[in-house]
């Protein structure tokens, strides 16, 4: 079962932050967060993945609260090409290992 | 550079056929993995390969099988198809088998069991 809880949906306007949110309060201290998302009919993009420090790129910034119970990907100006849904994953460390996938956020970008 | 190329793109098959779905992992990538995307849900972990061997199974049934060969591609196999196996099938590729390596996915193959 996926460790992480989501909204099932939000939405934001174009050009403006949109902050997608997710719970992870029984996260180990070894567990990766990472972000995935899809668009429709596509496979799932790698968007950003962070341990314990907030981490930024091209994409996207991820906030990550101190205890490591939440955290926030931030998209910071969303366009209507953001429009899919976001999963939040936490993964283990160590081999073999795999992404559990929940059902993710629903992000619809409005013009 | 290539990503994750997956083929067939989309296929139909009818019960009880066999499919074979095959896979090429990013260039430099020797880990593969399979997932299955049914309708309206995330993607549930299938299988993980690395240097050739199994390294990971999910909850599936035996009539889901698969390789990797030396060239680090892969083939899912599924026998004796049911409707409930239609869904959207994601390869994803890693440099390596663990978790310090980020996971990039195909974009898939859709099959359909009518």
């Amino acid at each position: 079962d996926a460790k992480t809880t989501q909204p099932p949906s939000m939405d934001c306007a174009e050009g403006r932050a949109a902050n997608l949110p997710c719970n992870h309060s029984t996260i180990s201290g070894n567990e990766y967060v990472y972000w995935y998302r899809q668009i429709h009919s596509q496979g799932p993009q790698y968007i950003i993945h962070g341990l314990k420090n907030n981490e930024t790129n091209e994409m996207a910034s991820l906030i990550i609260t101190e205890d490591r119970k939440s955290s926030t990907l931030i998209l910071p100006h969303a366009t209507l090409r953001d429009t899919a849904v976001y999963y939040c994953i936490v993964r283990p460390t160590g081999a073999n290992s795999k992404l559990t996938f929940g059902k993710g956020i629903t992000l619809s970008v409005r013009p | 550079d290539a990503g994750v190329t997956q083929s067939p793109t989309h296929l139909i098959k009818t019960r009880g056929q066999h499919v074979t779905l095959r896979c090429s992992p990013i260039s430099g990538h020797k880990s593969v993995s399979w997932y299955q995307q049914v309708l309206g849900q995330g993607p549930q972990f299938i299988f993980q390969y690395y240097e050739k061997e199994e390294r990971g199974r999910g909850n599936f049934p035996d009539r889901f099988s698969a390789r990797q060969f030396p060239n680090y591609s892969s083939e899912l196999n599924v026998n004796a198809l049911l409707l409930g196996d239609s869904a959207l099938y994601l390869c994803a590729s890693s440099t390596f088998h663990d978790s310090g390596n980020t996971i990039y996915f195909g974009e898939g193959s859709w099959l359909t069991v009518v």
